[in-house]
């Protein structure tokens, strides 16, 4: 069975630091990973998904992660964090449904961000 | 274009009650997906609808948890005897058909529904 564990509960970094958030996923195939954002009271936002092909991608509002397989690891990254990207960090491996060819995700327990001004 | 709404934002009912929970996909979404997210957890999966059809009802807890899609658009979860340990939000998410055979649709979620069983 797939999973993922986010071993940072909660993470503080100061307005204009670097952030690294980690992700580490169990999975028997060539996973399908994904990141996404929660902010209180709003539904989940797809920041960046790998599915094959280069092993860093790029996503939305400047996070990037790298997807390293020897070492089973997704990690999400920002070079500069502004106060507007406090929220929750949600990582999730995907299975392909064999029926209809869907996408089961299988989430983290999530990294709470906050930002200091 | 319109994202994934799902209605109502908040329900309290008390338990025993039965309740329903409605999600209205973006339009032109083949599949769709109940997840439910307890309080400081990430989102477990329910149920996952291909058209009309549940492809995948692995992650409903009992049978207290039914869901259903009848004309491949709109879905509804439905709770039986609601239970406090029932309290979470429920999320729902859409996704285009697959284009190609290995490519995996990333989900677009709702906002949610936060239920609470008192």
């Amino acid at each position: 069975a797939q999973s993922v564990t986010q071993p940072d509960i909660h993470i503080t970094v100061s307005e204009g630091a670097s952030l690294e958030l980690r992700c580490n996923y169990s999975y028997g195939a060539t996973p399908y990973l994904f990141w996404y954002v929660q902010s209180p009271g709003q539904g989940l936002q797809l920041l960046l998904k790998y599915f094959s092909g280069d092993t860093l991608v790029q996503g939305i509002k400047g996070f990037e992660a790298e997807f390293k397989r020897s070492q089973s690891s997704f990690n999400l990254r920002k070079p500069s964090v502004h106060w507007s990207d406090a929220a929750e960090y949600f990582c999730a491996v995907g299975a392909h449904i064999l029926t209809g060819g869907g996408n089961k995700l299988t989430f983290g327990t999530g990294t709470q961000l906050k930002v200091e001004l | 274009g319109a994202g994934v709404s799902q209605t109502p934002s908040n329900k309290v009912t008390e338990k025993g009650k039965y309740v329903e929970l409605r999600c209205d996909p973006i339009s032109g979404h083949t599949a769709l997906y109940w997840y439910r997210q307890s309080l400081g957890q990430g989102p477990e999966f329910l149920i996952y609808f291909q058209g009309t059809g549940a492809a995948d009802d692995s992650g409903l807890p009992n049978d207290r948890f039914f869901a259903v899609r009848p004309e491949g658009s709109v879905s509804t979860l439905k709770i039986q005897r609601t239970e406090r340990g029932y309290s979470a939000v429920y999320l729902c998410a859409s996704s285009s058909p697959c284009p190609r055979q290995g490519y995996n649709s990333p989900l677009h979620f709702g906002n949610g529904t936060r239920l609470t069983v008192t």
